[in-house]
This record gives C-alpha cells, sequence and structure tokens, in this order.
C-alpha cells in the first residue's frame, strides 16, 4: 500500500508556542490529505481537509486561525498549531488520498503525540 | 445522518479464537467500506475493504463481507493471536467528499 510519513513522531512545547507537523505521501502524489485528531481510546475526529494549491476546508468547529494547514506540494502537508495550549495536547494523524479506478482510499501516517507543557 | 454502528468493547479473546467485530452503517447509496487496525501508540493501517455489494474483503486472515441488505460490514477471523491486539475501526467513504466515516473503535484483547 501507499506510505504516509509524519514528522515528528513526537513533540512537546511550552504553552504558548508553535509547532509544524509535517505529512508526506511518499510514493505517490496526493493532492488531498486529511487531518484528524484523536483523543485517548477515542474515534478520530476530522480537522480538515487539505487540497494541494488551495485553501484547506475545516470542519465545524475547528478554529482555521489556530490550526493552520498548507499544501504547498502534491507530497507534503504541514499542520500549524499556533500558540497551543495544554487543551491542544493530542494525538494528530494524516492520511493522504490515493485515486484507484476501484475506490478511493486513505493512507495514515503513524501519528504525532503533541504534549503542551 | 450518516453513520458507522461498531459493537463496543472491549473483545477479550484467548488465542486461536474465533472473532467478530460487527460493523453496520447507515449511508445513502453504496459506499466504498474499510476496516483500519491501530496498534497502540501508531497511526491507522488499511486492514481490507470492499467496494461493491457482496464483495469479500480480505489480508491477514482478516475477512468482511459487504452486505448490502443488512448495511453490514462485520469483521471476522478464524483463530486470533496475540498479536492482533489493537483497535479496530470500520468505516465508509462519504463519496462526495471523498471524507471517512468512522464507527468508534473496537479494543480487541487476545490473551496467549
Amino acid at each position: 500500500g501507499a506510505v504516509v510519513s509524519q514528522h515528528p513522531s513526537r513533540v512537546i512545547c511550552k504553552s504558548g508556542t508553535s509547532v509544524k507537523i509535517e505529512c508526506r505521501s511518499l510514493d505517490f502524489q496526493a493532492t488531498t490529505m486529511f487531518w484528524y485528531r484523536q483523543f485517548p481510546k477515542q474515534s478520530l475526529m476530522l480537522m480538515a481537509t487539505s487540497n494541494e494549491g488551495s485553501k484547506a476546508t475545516y470542519e465545524q468547529g475547528v478554529e482555521k486561525d489556530k490550526f493552520l494547514i498548507n499544501h504547498a506540494s502534491l507530497t507534503l502537508s504541514t499542520l500549524t498549531v499556533t500558540s497551543a495550549h495544554p487543551e491542544d495536547s493530542s494525538f494528530y494523524i494524516c492520511s493522504a488520498l490515493v485515486n484507484t479506478r476501484l475506490t478511493d482510499t486513505q493512507y495514515f501516517g503513524p501519528g504525532t503525540r503533541l504534549t503542551v507543557l | 445522518g450518516d453513520s458507522v454502528t461498531q459493537m463496543e468493547g472491549p473483545v477479550t479473546l484467548s488465542e486461536e479464537a474465533f472473532l467478530t467485530i460487527n460493523c453496520t452503517y447507515t449511508a445513502t447509496g453504496y459506499p466504498s467500506l474499510f476496516w483500519y487496525v491501530q496498534y497502540p501508540g501508531e497511526g491507522l493501517q488499511l486492514l481490507l475493504k470492499a467496494t461493491k455489494a457482496d464483495d469479500k474483503g480480505s489480508n491477514k486472515g482478516f475477512e468482511a463481507t459487504y452486505r448490502k441488505e443488512t448495511t453490514s460490514f462485520h469483521l471476522e477471523k478464524g483463530s486470533v493471536q496475540v498479536s492482533d491486539s489493537a483497535v479496530y475501526f470500520c468505516a465508509y467513504l462519504f463519496g462526495a467528499t471523498n471524507k471517512l466515516i468512522f464507527g468508534t473503535g473496537t479494543l480487541l484483547a487476545v490473551q496467549p
């Protein structure tokens, strides 16, 4: 299957700082990527849809000024958590959409654990 | 509205036991259906998928059949191993937006 990487895998930062998380498709081009947030023992919550060369589409209740998404190339999308606070601590997972003849499939990255002190 | 319902966990089994994790969906049309697996501390891995009615997805001994009449996509495995311990998510693809609609996940714990 398609390989998606995320960097960093873990990050600890101080409250008030900004953190950038990268999501890369390693062996394919992805015009569409998705960013999710997962709380402990819960399902994934879709934050936004990232489209290459255009603005991201945010889900209801997600602050676009706080979670900045940039999809500048066909293999890279970034999520920047601005002015992070302890409540932003979470597991952030990205996925990349692969279009095939039969169906579209999302392939997920390994996730980034963010801890805000 | 559109949703996916999974059986609640945790599901605790002994090694070599038979596994069934139920999944039903509510959606318009005939969406593609997926099972993803999440091992501790990791992201999601695609386990299997089915794109149309009566399709059977299979991988690593796991199987699921797309049942249109019951709107179900139950996950089965004939003999589980300790290494299968993980959280399993059922999902369908909302075609208009390519968004995945996830179930709440089912924790499987396999004991030796």
